[in-house]
């Protein structure tokens, strides 16, 4: 079974900052896919970014980029030029691609931007 | 408006009752879900569904039941089997099996709480 930590239960930077959130998983599969979930105080579940293992480029989304490391099993998310808007919670989530595609998530670490 | 509709969103029970989450989706997708989140933790999959009129247990599937009569409908039962059903309950859908990019997307969630 496939399980993703999060090794940062919560984080603190200044607005403006560049924060780092780290997450790393263990699988036997060669395909799968990675993903960067925010749950804000309303606790809506919106993605921030995906990356798909095939792939050697890191995914970027504006202020958002990945460092995916597949040998290390290591998917970390950068957040620059971090905004007050970016407080929630910051959930790293795989899937497999083949098989049932669900997510497996991580516990979660708790990002505060302070003004 | 395309997207996922959970109800009710805070939902109180009295101990020894069934209680329905309800959920929709209007987005064609193929495969939804149910998970649960406890304060300060990580989701966890209840009830998953590819398809219409076929549905999996997740990893805490105990005390729950579900239904998929309907590929935009996906209510999710909480028994009175359940001993601790007190937490957040999200539903999700995504495109399916065999699409590319699968990514899943949640709805904003129900607040269930036994008195």
């Amino acid at each position: 079974a496939q399980t993703v930590t999060q090794s940062q239960p919560e984080m603190s930077v200044q607005e403006a900052e560049t924060v780092t959130l780290s997450c790393t998983y263990d699988t036997s599969e060669s395909n799968y896919y990675l993903f960067w979930y925010k749950q804000p105080p309303s606790r809506q579940m919106i993605l921030v970014i995906r990356q798909e293992a095939y792939k050697q480029q890191n995914a970027t989304e504006n202020r958002f980029s990945v460092n995916f490391q597949k040998a290390a099993k290591s998917f970390s998310l950068k957040i620059s030029d971090s905004q007050l808007g970016d407080t929630a919670m910051y959930f790293c989530a795989f899937m497999n691609i083949q098989g049932a595609q669900k997510l497996v998530f991580g516990q979660g670490t708790r990002l505060t931007i302070n003004p | 408006d395309g997207g996922i509709t959970q109800s009710p969103k805070y939902l109180f029970r009295k101990e020894g009752q069934n209680v329905t989450l309800s959920c929709e989706q209007n987005l064609n997708h193929d495969a939804m879900y149910w998970y649960r989140q406890d304060p300060g933790q990580g989701l966890r999959l209840i009830y998953y569904s590819q398809i219409v009129n076929d549905f999996q247990k997740g990893d805490i599937a105990e005390g729950y039941s579900v239904s998929r009569e309907k590929k935009e409908s996906f209510p999710l039962t909480v028994t009175s089997a359940q001993k601790n059903p007190t937490a957040f309950y999200l539903c999700a859908s995504s495109p399916g099996q065999g699409n590319s990019g699968n990514t899943i997307y949640f709805g904003e969630g129900s607040w269930l709480t036994v008195v």
